[in-house]
Formats: structure tokens, sequence, C-alpha cells
């Protein structure tokens, strides 16, 4: 069964300063999609950042990135230079069993960004 | 408006009762879906859709109806609502495409908060 796990519920960091989010995942899929999405307090998903895990670079958009671990089926996000539009849900999710789009998301952690 | 809307945002409504939660999307994707957000679950797959009078079963289906019979729309019924079911529900789209690789962002609707009472 696809899996998608946050162990941390919720983390606060300072403004300015860098956070990251842990994510773990099972598959018995080679190739799969991994992304991380942002639900702030207007309840809107918006996807901040994606990962194809034939790839082997890890992904980066502006003050985003990820560490893509395959072997340890780890996919954390980083944050740097952290804004206060930053505090939100933070749900990793991952498109895991490779049969056309279906998403399996972990519970998600809530980050505060502390001025 | 273009993107991907849902109806209503807000209801709440009794135990037993019918409720059907709208969703409609602009881009033409083939794939749409359901999912439900409940506290410490993150959200979860109740129905998907391919396209026009394709659908599936997610992972919490038990309770629920969907129906497509055109592209853009994707309604999702409870046919005698339970309290169990006050939830967030989102509706979601997403075109596959292969140019090599896969693509498929998937966009979600604005949710709607169902209080069963």
């Amino acid at each position: 069964a696809q899996t998608v796990t946050q162990s941390q519920p919720e983390m606060s960091v300072q403004e300015a300063e860098t956070v990251t989010l842990s994510c773990t995942y099972d598959t018995s899929e080679n190739n799969y999609y991994l992304f991380w999405y942002k639900q702030p307090p207007s309840r809107q998903m918006i996807l901040v950042i994606r990962q194809e895990a034939y790839k082997q670079q890890n992904a980066t958009e502006n003050r985003f990135s990820v560490n893509f671990q395959k072997a340890a089926k780890s996919f954390s996000l980083k944050i740097s230079d952290s804004q206060l539009g930053d505090t939100a849900m933070y749900f990793c999710a991952g498109d895991l069993n490779n049969a056309g789009n279906m998403l399996t998301f972990g519970g998600g952690t809530r980050l505060m960004v502390k001025p | 408006d273009a993107g991907i809307t849902q109806s209503p945002r807000y209801k709440i409504t009794e135990t037993g009762r019918q409720v059907t939660l709208m969703c409609h999307q602009t881009w033409s994707h083939s794939y749409m879906f359901w999912y439900r957000q409940d506290l410490g679950h993150g959200l979860r797959l109740i129905y998907y859709s391919a396209a026009a009078d394709i659908t599936d079963k997610g992972e919490v289906p038990d309770g629920y109806v969907v129906s497509r019979s055109k592209t853009e729309n994707f309604p999702l019924t409870l046919e005698s609502a339970t309290r169990s079911q006050t939830s967030v529900y989102f509706c979601a789209s997403s075109e596959l495409m292969t140019s090599g690789a896969f693509y498929n962002e998937q966009f979600f609707g604005p949710g709607t908060r169902l209080t069963v009472l």
C-alpha cells in the first residue's frame, strides 16, 4: 500500500530563518511523483514544488527546495528566508502507484512563522 | 470565471438528508477528483474520474455517489448524510500529458465545508 507520513504535526520558525519539513513515503514503484502543497488559512491548496522520482537533481522553486532521498524514501521541504506569508499547513503528497494521477497525502504539518 | 469552482462553499444539513456538492472546471481537464479533508488525515480520495462517464472509487468511497455526464462537471452526492461525513470537501482536476515524462499537477477548488447535524 502507498502511504505518506509527515511526523511533525506543528513547527515554528523565526522570520528570515530556514526550516525543514519532513516527509517519508512508501511505494513499490520505481517511477512516481512527489509534491508539497501549501494550504493557507484561506483553505486553498497551492502547489509549492514537484519532484519526479527518476530525476536525481533536487527540485527548487525560489526559496523552496527539496531533499529527495529515493533509497530512504524521504522527501523533505526546506524553506529558506522564511516569510510571514509562509504560515500555513503544508502537505506532502505522492502519485505513488504510477496508475494515473491519484495522490496520497500525508497528515500535514502546521508551520507558524514568527516575526 | 476560468479555473475550478465548487458550490456551495458552506452547507449545513441534517442526518439522513441527501446533499449534492458541485464541481465545475473550465480547462477541459480529463481527470477530476473528490477529496475530503479531516483533521489529522490530510486529504483522502473519495472518487475520481478519468473522463466523462468513467468513474472509480478512491480510498473512502462509502456513502458517496458520483457522476460525470459532462467533462467539466463532477458532482458528489451524499445519498443519506451522516455526522461522520462532516468535513471539508475538495474537488480537483488535472490533465495527464506525456512528452517523455508525465505532468500531473492537480488544481484544487476552494473547498466546501459541510456540516451534518
